[in-house]
């Protein structure tokens, strides 16, 4: 089956520091998403990428779709507290028939620690 | 705009006992997920639905555990008999697909925390 390897488990950082994280996949997927777990609740979602080669943005977060489809990677700059969390890749692909209704092949997380 | 609602939050519960967890996904979504987070082995995804119709189960660890999608509002998902090793975060999540649309991204809801003693 698919399997998503993401990088690194944990980071204790600095605040002010940037991050960079990153997911790779033995298939090829056609969407990329990265979510944001804080403790007590469900993941949230905090970019999605649709085409290969895409660059997103999303306030001081920014993602790419690789050019293989089969990774991306997730930077944080200038790392404040409240970016404490787990941080999940998630990829989908097209399913038998041409469609997967949905389902996400999901990474095993990075732990993010911010010190002040 | 309300989100995936699941109920209740926390569950504690003997084993042996039947153990009931409830979702309602965001109005207008018509996939819905359910899936089980550990320390272990992370988030699985247990089985999903498009349409009210369960699409696949593969996920789902054994005949224990059932779900149900009587209607686009509702889903639940049943353990019975329950097992100290079924403690985990159970979440549900929904989605929007349309063929030749594709799909949404999933939207997640805050979890129901089981403990089987």
């Amino acid at each position: 089956g698919q399997q998503l390897n993401q990088s690194p488990q944990s980071m204790f950082i600095q605040e002010g520091e940037d991050v960079s994280m990153n997911c790779t996949s033995s298939s090829i997927f056609n969407t990329w998403l990265w979510y944001k777990q804080d403790p007590g609740e469900g993941p949230v979602l905090l970019i999605a990428l649709y085409k290969a080669g895409e660059l997103t943005s999303n306030g001081r977060l920014t993602a790419q779709f690789g050019i293989t489809r089969k990774d991306s990677f997730l930077n944080i700059s200038a790392s404040i507290p409240s970016d404490v969390g787990i941080y999940f890749c998630a990829g989908r692909s097209l399913g038998a028939g041409g469609t997967s209704y949905g389902k996400l092949t999901f990474g095993q997380g990075t732990i993010l620690t911010v010190h002040p | 705009d309300a989100g995936v609602i699941q109920s209740p939050r926390h569950e504690v519960t003997e084993m042996g006992q039947e153990v009931t967890l409830r979702c309602k996904p965001i109005s207008g979504h018509n996939s819905l997920f359910w899936y089980r987070q550990t320390m272990m082995r992370g988030l699985e995804l247990l089985i999903y639905f498009n349409n009210n119709v369960p699409i696949d189960d593969s996920g789902m660890p054994e005949d224990r555990f059932s779900a149900k999608m009587p209607n686009a509002s509702f889903s639940t998902l049943k353990i019975q008999p329950s097992e100290p090793r079924d403690s985990a975060v159970y979440f549900c999540a929904s989605s929007s697909y349309r063929q030749g649309r594709g799909n949404q991204p999933q939207h997640f809801g805050d979890g129901t925390r089981l403990s089987i003693l």
